[in-house]
Protein backbone atom coordinates (compact mmCIF):
# COMPACT_ATOMS: atom_id res chain seq x y z
CA UNK A 1 0.00 0.00 0.00
CA UNK A 2 1.40 3.49 -1.02
CA UNK A 3 1.77 5.45 1.85
CA UNK A 4 3.77 7.92 3.98
CA UNK A 5 4.40 6.70 7.61
CA UNK A 6 5.52 8.87 10.84
CA UNK A 7 6.54 8.04 13.78
CA UNK A 8 5.88 8.33 16.68
CA UNK A 9 2.04 9.49 16.39
CA UNK A 10 2.21 10.70 19.76
CA UNK A 11 4.84 12.39 21.74
CA UNK A 12 4.89 14.06 25.44
CA UNK A 13 8.71 15.18 25.72
CA UNK A 14 10.27 18.26 28.47
CA UNK A 15 11.79 21.45 27.54
CA UNK A 16 15.52 20.86 26.27
CA UNK A 17 15.28 16.65 25.43
CA UNK A 18 16.18 16.04 21.84
CA UNK A 19 13.95 14.23 19.55
CA UNK A 20 13.39 13.18 16.03
CA UNK A 21 9.85 12.47 14.59
CA UNK A 22 11.06 9.89 11.63
CA UNK A 23 9.26 9.71 8.18
CA UNK A 24 9.17 7.13 5.51
CA UNK A 25 7.50 7.17 1.71
CA UNK A 26 7.59 4.24 -0.61
CA UNK A 27 6.14 5.94 -3.15
CA UNK A 28 9.39 6.87 -4.79
CA UNK A 29 8.86 10.76 -4.48
CA UNK A 30 11.75 12.96 -4.92
CA UNK A 31 9.69 15.51 -2.67
CA UNK A 32 9.15 15.30 0.39
CA UNK A 33 8.56 18.54 3.16
CA UNK A 34 6.93 18.98 6.66
CA UNK A 35 4.37 20.89 8.14
CA UNK A 36 3.03 21.82 11.41
CA UNK A 37 -0.80 22.32 12.16
CA UNK A 38 -1.93 24.83 14.75
CA UNK A 39 -5.66 26.22 14.86
CA UNK A 40 -6.66 29.02 12.90
CA UNK A 41 -3.19 29.04 11.28
CA UNK A 42 -3.47 26.41 8.77
CA UNK A 43 -0.43 24.47 7.95
CA UNK A 44 2.91 25.91 7.72
CA UNK A 45 5.96 24.78 6.07
CA UNK A 46 9.22 23.98 7.63
CA UNK A 47 11.60 22.41 5.77
CA UNK A 48 11.63 21.04 1.85
CA UNK A 49 13.44 18.45 0.28
CA UNK A 50 13.39 18.16 -3.61
CA UNK A 51 15.67 14.85 -4.01
CA UNK A 52 18.36 13.44 -1.87
CA UNK A 53 20.95 15.57 0.04
CA UNK A 54 18.44 18.53 -1.20
CA UNK A 55 16.93 20.32 1.63
CA UNK A 56 15.92 24.05 1.99
CA UNK A 57 13.79 26.16 4.55
CA UNK A 58 10.03 26.27 4.70
CA UNK A 59 8.11 29.36 6.57
CA UNK A 60 9.04 28.04 9.89
CA UNK A 61 12.27 26.88 10.17
CA UNK A 62 13.64 28.23 13.42
CA UNK A 63 13.86 25.31 16.01
CA UNK A 64 14.32 22.39 13.51
CA UNK A 65 17.01 20.44 11.52
CA UNK A 66 16.20 17.57 8.68
CA UNK A 67 18.15 15.51 7.04
CA UNK A 68 17.72 13.17 3.11
CA UNK A 69 20.02 10.62 3.17
CA UNK A 70 17.88 8.71 1.48
CA UNK A 71 15.37 8.98 -0.81
CA UNK A 72 12.50 7.29 1.34
CA UNK A 73 13.04 8.70 4.33
CA UNK A 74 13.13 12.58 5.87
CA UNK A 75 13.13 12.85 9.40
CA UNK A 76 12.76 16.00 11.42
CA UNK A 77 14.92 16.57 14.53
CA UNK A 78 14.48 18.98 17.36
CA UNK A 79 17.66 19.58 18.94
CA UNK A 80 16.24 21.51 22.01
CA UNK A 81 12.12 21.63 21.96
CA UNK A 82 10.77 23.79 23.46
CA UNK A 83 7.03 24.35 24.21
CA UNK A 84 5.98 26.55 21.58
CA UNK A 85 6.61 23.34 19.32
CA UNK A 86 3.86 21.80 21.07
CA UNK A 87 2.03 21.07 17.70
CA UNK A 88 0.67 18.61 15.29
CA UNK A 89 3.22 17.61 12.91
CA UNK A 90 2.93 16.22 9.30
CA UNK A 91 5.09 14.45 6.87
CA UNK A 92 4.13 14.70 2.97
CA UNK A 93 5.51 13.27 -0.33
CA UNK A 94 4.57 13.98 -3.85
CA UNK A 95 6.40 12.78 -7.16
CA UNK A 96 6.48 16.01 -8.61
CA UNK A 97 6.11 20.21 -8.70
CA UNK A 98 2.49 20.34 -9.10
CA UNK A 99 1.46 17.22 -8.13
CA UNK A 100 -0.84 16.29 -4.88
CA UNK A 101 0.86 15.89 -1.87
CA UNK A 102 0.48 12.52 0.09
CA UNK A 103 0.37 13.18 4.08
CA UNK A 104 1.09 10.67 6.95
CA UNK A 105 -1.27 10.28 9.43
CA UNK A 106 0.30 13.07 11.60
CA UNK A 107 2.72 13.14 14.76
CA UNK A 108 1.21 15.16 17.72
CA UNK A 109 4.27 16.38 19.92
CA UNK A 110 3.95 18.16 23.50
CA UNK A 111 6.74 19.85 24.75
CA UNK A 112 6.67 20.30 28.91
CA UNK B 1 2.47 38.40 -1.49
CA UNK B 2 0.29 35.49 -2.53
CA UNK B 3 -1.68 34.01 0.34
CA UNK B 4 -4.85 32.35 0.12
CA UNK B 5 -7.93 32.71 2.42
CA UNK B 6 -11.04 30.71 3.87
CA UNK B 7 -13.06 33.30 5.14
CA UNK B 8 -15.16 30.93 7.23
CA UNK B 9 -13.91 28.99 10.26
CA UNK B 10 -17.00 26.65 10.13
CA UNK B 11 -19.85 25.56 7.86
CA UNK B 12 -23.17 24.26 8.88
CA UNK B 13 -25.52 21.97 6.27
CA UNK B 14 -28.11 19.84 7.01
CA UNK B 15 -27.29 16.75 5.74
CA UNK B 16 -28.66 16.22 1.59
CA UNK B 17 -28.72 20.09 1.30
CA UNK B 18 -25.76 21.65 -0.63
CA UNK B 19 -22.62 22.17 0.63
CA UNK B 20 -19.81 25.17 -0.06
CA UNK B 21 -16.63 26.19 1.22
CA UNK B 22 -15.36 29.45 0.20
CA UNK B 23 -11.55 29.85 -0.94
CA UNK B 24 -10.04 33.33 -2.86
CA UNK B 25 -6.49 33.44 -3.40
CA UNK B 26 -4.09 36.48 -4.14
CA UNK B 27 -1.06 35.28 -6.79
CA UNK B 28 1.25 36.78 -9.25
CA UNK B 29 0.71 34.79 -12.31
CA UNK B 30 -1.77 31.70 -13.17
CA UNK B 31 -2.60 29.72 -9.87
CA UNK B 32 -2.55 26.19 -9.23
CA UNK B 33 -5.00 25.68 -6.59
CA UNK B 34 -5.94 22.72 -4.40
CA UNK B 35 -8.19 21.22 -2.05
CA UNK B 36 -7.46 18.85 0.71
CA UNK B 37 -9.44 17.40 3.33
CA UNK B 38 -8.60 16.45 6.99
CA UNK B 39 -10.97 13.81 8.54
CA UNK B 40 -10.77 13.59 12.52
CA UNK B 41 -7.19 12.37 13.61
CA UNK B 42 -5.86 11.45 10.05
CA UNK B 43 -3.59 13.27 7.87
CA UNK B 44 -4.82 15.84 4.78
CA UNK B 45 -6.09 13.46 1.99
CA UNK B 46 -6.26 15.12 -1.93
CA UNK B 47 -9.63 16.51 -3.18
CA UNK B 48 -9.14 18.30 -6.04
CA UNK B 49 -6.77 20.49 -7.99
CA UNK B 50 -7.15 23.66 -11.19
CA UNK B 51 -3.85 24.01 -13.10
CA UNK B 52 -5.66 24.97 -16.38
CA UNK B 53 -8.04 23.87 -18.78
CA UNK B 54 -12.18 23.95 -17.49
CA UNK B 55 -12.71 26.71 -14.48
CA UNK B 56 -14.93 23.68 -13.04
CA UNK B 57 -12.88 20.68 -11.42
CA UNK B 58 -14.26 17.17 -10.63
CA UNK B 59 -12.75 15.18 -7.40
CA UNK B 60 -12.85 12.94 -5.06
CA UNK B 61 -15.79 11.95 -2.92
CA UNK B 62 -18.39 13.83 -5.43
CA UNK B 63 -16.58 17.31 -5.02
CA UNK B 64 -16.15 19.77 -6.98
CA UNK B 65 -14.68 23.31 -7.26
CA UNK B 66 -15.55 26.53 -9.52
CA UNK B 67 -12.10 28.36 -10.36
CA UNK B 68 -13.34 32.25 -10.81
CA UNK B 69 -10.72 34.29 -12.44
CA UNK B 70 -12.42 37.45 -12.34
CA UNK B 71 -13.30 36.90 -8.56
CA UNK B 72 -9.62 35.12 -7.41
CA UNK B 73 -11.84 32.78 -5.82
CA UNK B 74 -11.84 28.23 -5.80
CA UNK B 75 -14.43 27.62 -4.31
CA UNK B 76 -15.54 23.90 -3.44
CA UNK B 77 -19.33 22.44 -3.72
CA UNK B 78 -20.99 19.46 -3.12
CA UNK B 79 -24.22 18.75 -4.58
CA UNK B 80 -25.95 17.36 -1.53
CA UNK B 81 -23.85 16.76 1.57
CA UNK B 82 -23.33 13.88 3.99
CA UNK B 83 -22.71 13.47 7.53
CA UNK B 84 -19.46 11.90 6.19
CA UNK B 85 -18.58 14.73 5.02
CA UNK B 86 -18.10 16.51 8.33
CA UNK B 87 -14.09 17.33 8.56
CA UNK B 88 -11.57 20.20 8.30
CA UNK B 89 -10.73 21.32 4.52
CA UNK B 90 -8.22 23.35 3.24
CA UNK B 91 -7.91 25.41 0.16
CA UNK B 92 -3.95 25.74 -0.92
CA UNK B 93 -2.29 27.64 -3.82
CA UNK B 94 1.30 27.37 -5.21
CA UNK B 95 3.26 30.15 -4.43
CA UNK B 96 6.26 29.26 -6.18
CA UNK B 97 8.23 27.61 -9.16
CA UNK B 98 9.12 24.67 -6.76
CA UNK B 99 6.12 23.21 -6.08
CA UNK B 100 5.18 25.02 -2.63
CA UNK B 101 1.85 25.34 -1.05
CA UNK B 102 0.50 28.19 0.86
CA UNK B 103 -2.50 26.84 3.40
CA UNK B 104 -5.35 28.29 4.24
CA UNK B 105 -6.60 28.37 7.80
CA UNK B 106 -9.28 25.51 7.68
CA UNK B 107 -13.26 25.72 7.03
CA UNK B 108 -14.54 22.98 9.77
CA UNK B 109 -17.85 21.52 8.00
CA UNK B 110 -20.42 19.94 10.18
CA UNK B 111 -23.38 18.31 8.26
CA UNK B 112 -26.09 17.57 10.67
CA UNK B 113 -28.66 14.51 9.91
Amino acid sequence: EAQVTQNPRYLITVTGKKLTVTCSQNMNHEYMSWYRQDPGLGLRQIYYSMNVEVTDKGDVPEGYKVSRKEKRNFPLILESPSPNQTSLYFCASSPRRDGELFFGEGSRLTVL
Amino acid sequence: AQSVAQPEDQVNVAEGNPLTVKCTYSVSGNPYLFWYVQYPNRGLQFLLKYITGDNLVKGSYGFEAEFNKSQTSFHLKKPSALVSDSALYFCAVRVDSWGKLQFGAGTQVVVTP
